[in-house]
């Protein structure tokens, strides 16, 4: 099946700092990517919709200039979490549609200390 | 806004027992709904996608059923394994232009041997 890989699978960093997440989709091209957010014992929330070539689209509550989006190509979308802050700890993950079946990085567990 | 619960949150039984999982949503406007299983330190693997016109869908010894008057899904299992033994996630996705997931909180499941 199809592979969507994520990279770092886990990073700490100090409070302050940004953090870049990247999703690659190894096999397919994906003009449209997503990246979620689960908090612990919470359900995966969608954040924003990554689309090739042209802005990201945000969910309410989600501040775009915190976490700037970039899909730059039509294998590669980005995460940036700027100036990270301790309550940014959460479990990112992003996924790419590939023929209506969704298809999903391992995940990034990021620790702001 | 589309929320989805699944219950229960964890659930034992032992080997070769067949059980249920299930799931439910509020907005019936669905695209289609996902099941879909976590590993720990791993990315989701989807298992069965049920579109938003069928009933049911099978492979090998799972089985989904969606009721969307109802808003309802189950996930069946059947002659469960130790290998089984993962977190199932829900996700029911919206009936827009984008296409975007709204998880459960999951069902960890074990399977005793």
């Amino acid at each position: 099946g199809a592979v969507v890989s994520q990279h770092p699978s886990w990073v700490i960093c100090k409070s302050g700092t940004s953090v870049k997440i990247e999703c690659r989709s190894l096999d397919f091209q994906a003009t449209t990517m997503f990246w979620y957010r689960q908090f612990p014992k919470q359900s995966l929330m969608l954040m924003a919709t990554s689309n090739e070539g042209s802005k990201a689209t945000y969910e309410q509550g989600v501040e775009k200039d915190k976490f700037l989006i970039n899909h730059a190509s039509l294998t590669l979308s980005t995460l940036t979490v700027t100036s990270a802050h301790p309550e940014d700890s959460s479990f990112y993950i992003c996924s790419a549609i590939l023929q209506g079946t969704a298809f999903f990085g391992q995940g990034t567990r990021l620790t702001v200390v | 806004k589309q929320e989805v619960t699944q219950i229960p949150a964890a659930l034992s039984v032992p080997e070769g027992e067949n059980l249920v999982l299930n799931c439910s949503f509020t907005d019936s406007a669905i695209y289609n709904l996902q099941w879909f299983r976590q590993d720990p330190g791993k990315g989701l693997t989807s298992l069965l996608l049920i579109q938003s016109s069928q009933r049911e869908q099978t492979s090998g010894r799972l089985n989904a059923s969606l009721d969307k008057s109802s808003g309802r899904s189950t996930l069946y299992i059947a002659a469960s394994q130790p290998g089984d033994s993962a977190t199932y996630l829900c996700a029911a996705e919206r009936q827009t232009g984008a296409n975007n997931l709204f998880f459960g909180t999951g069902t960890r499941l074990t399977v005793i041997p």
